[in-house]
Parts: structure tokens; C-alpha cells; sequence
């Protein structure tokens, strides 16, 4: 069955980085679009950064253009997100998720991994 | 870009009640539409894709319906299971999600 497992969250200073990893199992993995989704404590989901079967294309949130950094790693089945210059409004539940087609929904979602952001 | 108007922002009701949500997008976005719920702590589930496709293993008492920009999720009797926050994401032009819906018990 597909499974998608985050790991890398955690606490971190404004202006600091930290890398977020997700574990893909149960499916051809290089087959698929992924992306990243976040949740701010109490509040509504956010789409983050998308990134293509290939890493030939990424797409990001204007919220985190610049700061933030999507790749890939097939052969490892395995997704990231770079994020640096992070600030307090960046503390969120990060999801990783699977994308159904071509930008299409996502389908399968991670357990989420927590990022805080707070001196 | 598109914008997605989710209502109610909150809703109760009873144990049987039919309880319709609405999203309306900014533009059109054809049938690229899908439908979550999430439970407190959980990740998101899928319910409804392309408008009004229910997700394998879903109750049929969920549908949803529209296309265009009006589009609405229809549970036609509540069970106690069910009160969760739901919402819409349009995958027309990159990717919006609704404000959500918080479902709450009468």
C-alpha cells in the first residue's frame, strides 16, 4: 500500500534552515508528481511546492518562492524540501503528498512532520 | 490566480442531519475539483475527486456535485464519524484549497 513517511521537522531560529525528507513505499515512485502541503497551527491547509515526475519542472507558493527548494531523489524514493530563511509565519505541519496525473489532486498524504520557528 | 470561497466556515447538527458545503472558485475550473476531510492530528483524506467521483472505500452517503465554480459536498446523513473539518482543493491552475468547513456536533 503506499505509504509516505516525513521525518526532519523540528524546532529552528528565524533566519535558520532546516531540510525535510519524505519516504515513499508501495508505489513506482518516479512515476508521480509529488509536493508539499503545510498547516499552520489552527488554520487552513496550504499548497507549498510541487515538483514533476522527473524534477524537470517545479512550481512554488509565492509565500516561500525564493526561500524554499523542492528536489527529488528517485533512485532513493525519497522527496525534499529545502527551506531556508525561515521565519515565524513558515511554522506549520508540512505534508508530503502524492500527486494524482499531471499537477493534478494529491491522493495519498503523509502523517506530517512539524517545523516551529521561534527564537 | 484562482481563489476558492468555502461556506460555511462552520456548521452544527445531529447524528442523521444532510448537510450540504459550498465552494465557489474565481474562475472556471471545469470538474478539477476534489474534496478532504480531515480528523484533529490526521492527515487529510480524500473523498471526491474530479467533482463528483467518490474515492474507493468512501461511504456513499458522501457526493459531491458542480462544475465550473460552484461546487458542493452533500453527506446525506450524518453519522457520528463524520464530524471533522472538510475541505475543497481546485487543481485547475496549480493548487487552491477552500478556507475549510469545521463540522461540528448539535
Amino acid at each position: 500500500q503506499v505509504q509516505l513517511v516525513e521525518s526532519g521537522g523540528g524546532l529552528v531560529k528565524p533566519g535558520g534552515s532546516l531540510r525535510l525528507s519524505c519516504a515513499a513505499s508501495g508505489f513506482t515512485f518516479s512515476d508521480y508528481y509529488m509536493s508539499w502541503i503545510r498547516q499552520a497551527p489552527g488554520k487552513g491547509l496550504e499548497w507549498v511546492s510541487y515538483i514533476s515526475s522527473s524534477s524537470s519542472y517545479t512550481n512554488y507558493a509565492d509565500s516561500v518562492k525564493g526561500r524554499f527548494t523542492i528536489s527529488r531523489d528517485n533512485a532513493k524514493n525519497s522527496l525534499y524540501l529545502q527551506m531556508n530563511s525561515l521565519r515565524a509565519e513558515d511554522t506549520a505541519v508540512y505534508y508530503c503528498a502524492r500527486v494524482e496525473g499531471v499537477a493534478g489532486p494529491f491522493d495519498y498524504w503523509g502523517q506530517g512532520t512539524l517545523v516551529t520557528v521561534s527564537s | 490566480d484562482i481563489q476558492m470561497t468555502q461556506s460555511p466556515s462552520s456548521l452544527s447538527a445531529s447524528v442523521g442531519d444532510r448537510v450540504t458545503i459550498t465552494c465557489r472558485a474565481s474562475q472556471g475550473i471545469r470538474n478539477d475539483l476534489g474534496w478532504y476531510q480531515q480528523k484533529p492530528g490526521k492527515a487529510p483524506k480524500r473523498l471526491i475527486y474530479a467533482a463528483s467521483s467518490l474515492q474507493s472505500g468512501v461511504p456513499s452517503r458522501f457526493s459531491g456535485s458542480g462544475s465550473g465554480t460552484e461546487f458542493t459536498l452533500t453527506i446525506s446523513s450524518l453519522q457520528p464519524e463524520d464530524f471533522a473539518t472538510y475541505y475543497c482543493l481546485q487543481h485547475n491552475s496549480y493548487h487552491t484549497f477552500g478556507q475549510g468547513t469545521k463540522l461540528e456536533i448539535k
